[in-house]
C-alpha cells in the first residue's frame, strides 16, 4: 500500500525559506507512469496545487507561486521536497504531499503537515 | 490561472441525490476529459472520489458519479447518507502539466 508521510519544520519567520520533504513508501519514486505534487490548504479555505515533479527531475509550478517554488527529487532516498522562499503570513497552510497518476489526479495523499508563519 | 468555480454549499436529506457543479473555461474544464473530485472530511487528507470526469477508484461507491458538458463538470451523489457530509473538490488538468482546483463545495446531509 503505498503511503505519503510530509515532515519539516511547523513554524517558519516570516522572510524565510519554508522546507518540506515528503517520502514515500510502498512504491518506487521512479515509476514511470507517478508524478509527484504538492498542493496547500490554508486554514478554513481551499486546496491549491503548488507544484509536480517527475523523478527525472521535471518539474511544473504554479505560475502564482513559481517565482519562490522550488521542488527536488532524490530517488535514492525515495523522497521529494519542496522549497517555498520568502514566506509570508498567507503561506500559512496545511501542506499535502501526493501522487498524480498520469499526472492529472491525486490518488494518494499524505496526511497533511500545519506550517505556521509567524515571528 | 483563476480556481474553478464551484458553489460554496448545497444541501439535502438522507436518501436523496445532490449534484455539485464546477465551472471552468476552455483552458481547463472545457478542454480536456481530465477533471477529477475529491471528498475531505474535518482534519482529514482530501480522498479521490472521481477521476477522467467519470470514472470510479476502487472502493468508491456507485452512488457518485461524475460528468461534464462543455466547461462545467459534475458530480452527483444519489442515495444520500450521513458519511457524504464533507467538503468536495473539483479538479482539473489545465495543460503544461498545471493542474487547477475548485474553491470547494460544503456539502450537508440534513
Amino acid at each position: 500500500q503505498l503511503q505519503l508521510q510530509e515532515s519539516g519544520p511547523g513554524l517558519v519567520k516570516p522572510s524565510e525559506t519554508l522546507s518540506l520533504t515528503c517520502t514515500v513508501s510502498g512504491d518506487s519514486i521512479s515509476s514511470r507512469s507517478s508524478y509527484w505534487g504538492w498542493i496547500r490548504q490554508p486554514p478554513g479555505k481551499g486546496l491549491e496545487w503548488i507544484g509536480t515533479i517527475y523523478y527525472s527531475g521535471s518539474t511544473y509550478s504554479n505560475p502564482s507561486l513559481k517565482s519562490r517554488v522550488t521542488i527536488s527529487v532524490d530517488t535514492s532516498k525515495n523522497q521529494f521536497s519542496l522549497k517555498l522562499s520568502s514566506v509570508t503570513a498567507a503561506d500559512t497552510a496545511v501542506y499535502y504531499c501526493a501522487r498524480l497518476r498520469a499526472a492529472r489526479q491525486f490518488d494518494y495523499w499524505g496526511q497533511g503537515t500545519l506550517v505556521t508563519v509567524s515571528s | 490561472q483563476s480556481a474553478l468555480t464551484q458553489p460554496r454549499s448545497v444541501s439535502g436529506s438522507p436518501g436523496q441525490s445532490v449534484t455539485i457543479s464546477c465551472t471552468g473555461t476552455s483552458s481547463d474544464v472545457g478542454g480536456y476529459n481530465y477533471v477529477s473530485w475529491y471528498q475531505q472530511h474535518p482534519g482529514k487528507a482530501p480522498k479521490l472520489m472521481i477521476y477522467d470526469v467519470s470514472k470510479r477508484p476502487s472502493g468508491v461507491p456507485d452512488r457518485f458519479s461524475g460528468s461534464k458538458s462543455g466547461n462545467t463538470a459534475s458530480l452527483t451523489i444519489s442515495g444520500l447518507q450521513a458519511e457524504d457530509e464533507a467538503d468536495y473538490y473539483c479538479c482539473s488538468y489545465a495543460g503544461s502539466y498545471n493542474v487547477l482546483f475548485g474553491g470547494g463545495t460544503k456539502l450537508t446531509v440534513l
